[in-house]
C-alpha cells in the first residue's frame, strides 16, 4: 500500500514568495495532520483535519499560514508571503481512526526561504 | 510545563548489544497512548510501536519493546541486538486527549542514537 505522499520533497524559493506544500493521506484515513520540524522548536502540529473538515489549526503560527482539504485524498499547506523563519521541514501524517489513533507520516518537505 | 521528557539527547550502543531509550510523561488523563517513532537521517518519520495506558502487557515489535511503568509515568523503548541500521533520531510521543476533541500527538525533544560497529 502507498503511504502518505508530500510534493515537493525540496522547496527553495526567496522571501515573500508564495509557497504550496501538497500532501494525498493513506487512503482510507480521515484524519489528515500537517507538522512543522525545526531545531529550535522540535515537531509541532500546525493543524489537523476529520473528514476533509479542519478541526484545531491553533497551531498554526500566524495569518500566513493556510490549510485546505478539498476532499479525502489531498490537503495543500500554504504559506503566503514566505519568509526565512518558515525554513523547516513540513511533515503530513493520517491515521485510521480515533480508536487506532497511530499517525503514519509522509516523506516531509524541505522548505529553505532566502 | 513538558509533557514528554527525552533525557538522552545522545546515546552510543555497541552493535548487537541492547539499549534503553528514556521517556517519561506528564499527564492527569487516565486514557493516554504512549508511541515511538524513529527520524532516521533521511528524514521520514516511521512508527515503531505503541502502548495504551490501560494495556496489561508492554507492547513488542520485533526487536522493539517499550518498558512501560505507569506508577513512575515511563515509557522507554528497549531496542534488542542493535544494527548499524538502527542509529537515527528517536521520539517519544503522548496522545492527549482533551474533552471532545481529537488526541492530539504532543512529542519529546528526541534522542540520537549511535550504533557502532
Amino acid at each position: 500500500d502507498a503511504g502518505v505522499i508530500q510534493s515537493p520533497r525540496h522547496e527553495v524559493t526567496e522571501m515573500g514568495q508564495e509557497v504550496t506544500l501538497r500532501c494525498k493521506p493513506i487512503s482510507g484515513h480521515d484524519y489528515l495532520f500537517w507538522y512543522r520540524q525545526t531545531m529550535m522548536r522540535g515537531l509541532e502540529l500546525l493543524i489537523y483535519f476529520n473528514n476533509n473538515v479542519p478541526i484545531d489549526d491553533s497551531g498554526m503560527p500566524e495569518d500566513r499560514f493556510s490549510a485546505k482539504m478539498p476532499n479525502a485524498s489531498f490537503s495543500t499547506l500554504k504559506i503566503q508571503p514566505s519568509e526565512p523563519r518558515d525554513s523547516a521541514v513540513y511533515f503530513c501524517a493520517s491515521s485510521l481512526s480515533r480508536e487506532r489513533e497511530t499517525q503514519y507520516f509522509g516523506p516531509g518537505t524541505r522548505l529553505l526561504v532566502l | 510545563a513538558q509533557k514528554i521528557t527525552q533525557t538522552q539527547p545522545g546515546m552510543f550502543v555497541q552493535e548487537k548489544e541492547a539499549v534503553t531509550l528514556d521517556c517519561t510523561y506528564d499527564t492527569s488523563d487516565p486514557s493516554y497512548g504512549l508511541f515511538w517513532y524513529k527520524q532516521p537521517s533521511s528524514g521520514e518519520m516511521i512508527f515503531l510501536i505503541y502502548q495504551g495506558s490501560y494495556d496489561q502487557q508492554n507492547a513488542t515489535e520485533g526487536r522493539y519493546s517499550l518498558n512501560f511503568q505507569k506508577a513512575r509515568k515511563s515509557a522507554n523503548l528497549v531496542i534488542s541486538a542493535s544494527q548499524l541500521g538502527d542509529s537515527a533520531m528517536y521520539f517519544c510521543a503522548m496522545r492527549e486527549a482533551p474533552s471532545g476533541g481529537y488526541n492530539k500527538l504532543i512529542f519529546g525533544a528526541g534522542t540520537r542514537l549511535a550504533v557502532h560497529p
